[in-house]
């Protein structure tokens, strides 16, 4: 079955490390999404990428970075400069026509300690 | 710019009905809806678009006042599945330019 996965469902780091989580999706679907998800904000949007080799920040990039070598493939890093790291993150892709349902990841929850 | 979403919660009697509200500052392109369950990934409802196009779901309707820039889904009969959190996520105007940005949510609570 297609779909998307994210890896690893539990992370822990110690402060100041960066630290990458994996997004890989089987549904070839060109674009691709990452929100940051804490209690009482809902969903909001990191970084987001309609093509290979090309993203664009959304907002709350700061100390995030995204890379998008590949069509199947959106990893996020989360850098020592991001200032409160811990929380729910989901990954997401669409169908190159916009305005298409979003298909969600089930999430990787990142303790930073 | 995050859309408004109200009311932040609500709790049901099964088979009552509940409206959840979006609103947006922008001129909006197209509304969309996701229920989220705890612990769960978020799940397509519907897409509204500019214009009157709808997709999604058979059981659950919603309207899109594009003057207002607002969006309402209405679940009427609520079942006990209907319980989770309900996000809406907006396009700005000008088209898909794929950039979805979502309100903080309503928890939706349907009780025996």
């Amino acid at each position: 079955d297609g779909g998307i996965t994210q890896s690893p469902k539990y992370l822990f780091r110690k402060e100041g490390q960066n630290v990458t989580l994996s997004c890989e999706q089987n549904l070839n679907h060109d674009a691709m999404y990452w929100y940051r998800q804490d209690p009482g904000q809902g969903l909001r949007l990191i970084y987001y990428s309609q093509i290979v080799n090309d993203f664009q920040k959304g907002d709350i990039a700061e100390g995030y970075s995204v890379s998008r070598e590949k069509k199947e493939s959106f990893p996020l890093t989360v850098t020592s400069a991001q200032k409160n790291p811990t929380a729910f993150y989901l990954c997401a892709s669409m169908r190159a026509q916009g305005s298409s349902p979003l298909h969600f990841g089930n999430g990787t929850r990142l303790t930073v300690t | 710019q995050q859309p408004v979403q109200s009311p932040q919660a609500v709790i049901l009697r099964e088979g009552e009905d509940a409206v959840i509200n979006c609103s947006s500052s922008k001129a909006l392109y197209s509304v969309h809806w996701y229920r989220q369950k705890h612990g769960e990934a978020p799940v397509f409802l519907m897409i509204l678009l500019k214009g009157g196009e709808q997709k999604g779901h058979e059981k659950i309707s919603a309207s899109f006042n594009e003057k207002k820039q607002q969006s309402s889904l209405y679940l009427t009969a609520s079942q006990l599945s209907y319980s989770g959190t309900y996000f809406c996520g907006t396009e700005g105007s000008g088209g898909s330019n794929y950039k979805l940005t979502f309100g903080k949510g309503t928890l939706l609570t349907v009780n025996p």
